[in-house]
């Protein structure tokens, strides 16, 4: 499985855009992105997963660049609610494996 | 719909000890798969269950096991514990076979191991 490098952490204006960037530069061409976030004393969430073209969902935006070998996810209007650790992985269309790697993510810290 | 649940909340082992974690999936998630989260530390795999069977499993030694009932949840079993398996204790189901699918996770049983 490809690895995943994100910055340890990140701060954001409350009602400001949160972009929270991911390097997976070893990525293979049948391997999706996936986001994930953990909020503290909590499991962790599901957000949006793209394989070459950008995604959005009701919670969040996914950008892929076109060779693929980063992507960023884009919290258009955070809240404080949107504290959390973020993660990214890839992982192929495994069929009935669904194993998840994480590694350490970014914190995100929404600020009022 | 339900999502998924463990239980219990927390628990509190000596060491040589053994436990179990209990998890019901998601209404019609056939898939259970457990993982270890360390303190600071992201969540690492410890195996998946489909259909009753062991169907992957991460690093973990054999005293790691599990069960997945014909109502598709599940149990976590750790023998002879160790004070490093002190951690909290995720558990996800999903519906596996599409090209690509979410995982639903609980909100975890925290062991503390003394």
């Amino acid at each position: 499985d490809a690895k995943t490098t994100q910055p340890p952490s990140m701060d954001c204006a409350e009602g400001r855009a949160a972009n929270l960037p991911c390097n997976h530069s070893t990525i293979s061409g049948n391997e999706y992105v996936y986001w994930y976030r953990q909020i503290h004393s909590q499991g962790p969430q599901y957000i949006i997963h793209g394989l070459k073209n950008n995604e959005t969902n009701e919670m969040a935006s996914l950008i892929i660049t076109e060779d693929r070998k980063s992507s960023t996810l884009i919290l258009p209007h955070a809240t404080l609610r949107d504290t959390a650790v973020y993660y990214c992985i890839v992982r192929p269309p495994s069929g009935n494996t669904g194993k998840l790697i994480f590694g350490q993510g970014t914190t995100l810290q929404v600020k009022p | 719909e339900t999502g998924v649940t463990q239980s219990p909340t927390h628990l509190i082992k000596t060491r040589g000890q053994q436990v179990t974690l209990r998890c019901s999936s998601q209404s019609g998630h056939n898939t259970v798969s457990w993982y270890q989260q360390a303190l600071g530390q992201g969540p690492q795999f410890i195996f998946q269950y489909y259909r009753e069977e062991e169907n992957g499993r991460g690093n973990f030694p054999p005293r790691f096991s599990g069960l997945q009932f014909p109502n598709y949840s599940s149990e976590l079993n750790v023998n002879a514990l160790e004070l490093d398996d002190s951690a909290l204790y995720l558990c996800a189901s999903s519906i596996p076979g599409t090209a690509a699918y979410e995982q639903y996770f609980g909100p975890g049983t925290r062991l503390t191991v003394t």
